[in-house]
């Protein structure tokens, strides 16, 4: 079993649509989380932390279920310059992060 | 403040050849790292380092070396090229904390012929 699991999609969606990614982790002594975004050919950036208790930052919700080991990330009101591919991240002892293969999402118009 | 900078952008080796992709940070970070991401897959960690003069082996490190002289500076070493070391390369930097962000160079691209 992978360390970290998503879902590789792509997910097609329209502009203005709402779009949920989940991951799961296998770790269960994991510390903290992230979503990364990877536009084509680029380096990773971060998107947002995740908090046990959710998160929001504008269009973007994430949450974090521990007892269940996942984490998702929603995007309202997609836009265009969302397309992109959203890394799950996760960090153990040590700052070391384990990243799953991505979600690739794209929002047409 | 460039940030985490990267040589080459593009490398073609041939099998057996060996190069040196350099990295440097200017953002004072004591955390440094090297991942390798291949086509459709998320980033794996050959090496990292937590301060100049300390180096750990990451998930992949077959195949590298590394060495961390100063703070800024973290080199990764391809001694005989493999095709299967063909991938994109990236280097990243952080401060310790659990919440802190990694940031991440712009890559290299290299291909083992």
């Amino acid at each position: 079993r992978k360390e970290v699991e998503q879902d590789p999609g792509p997910f097609n969606v329209p502009e203005g649509a709402t779009v949920a990614f989940n991951c799961t982790y296998s770790n269960s002594a994991s510390q903290s989380f992230f979503w990364y975004r990877q536009d084509c050919r680029k380096e990773p950036k971060l998107l947002m932390s995740v908090y046990s208790s959710g998160n929001e930052d504008g269009r973007f919700t994430a949450q974090l279920n521990r007892a269940s080991q996942y984490i998702s990330l929603l995007i309202r009101d997609s836009k265009l310059s969302d397309s992109a591919t959203y890394l799950c991240v996760v960090k153990g002892a040590g700052n070391m992060l384990t990243f799953g293969g991505g979600t690739r999402l794209m929002v047409k118009p | 403040n460039a940030g985490v900078t990267q040589t080459p952008k593009f490398r073609i080796l041939k099998i057996g050849q060996s190069m040196t992709l350099q990295c440097t940070q200017d953002m004072n970070h004591n955390y440094m790292y090297w991942y390798r991401q291949d086509p459709g897959m998320g980033l794996k960690l050959i090496y990292y380092s937590v301060g100049a003069g300390i180096t750990d082996k990451g998930e992949v490190p077959n195949g590298y070396n590394v060495s961390r002289s100063t703070t800024e500076d973290f080199p990764l070493r391809l001694e005989l090229a493999a095709p299967s070391q063909t991938s994109v390369y990236f280097c990243a930097s952080s401060s310790p904390g659990s919440y802190n962000e990694q940031f991440f160079g712009p890559g290299t691209r290299l291909t083992v012929l």
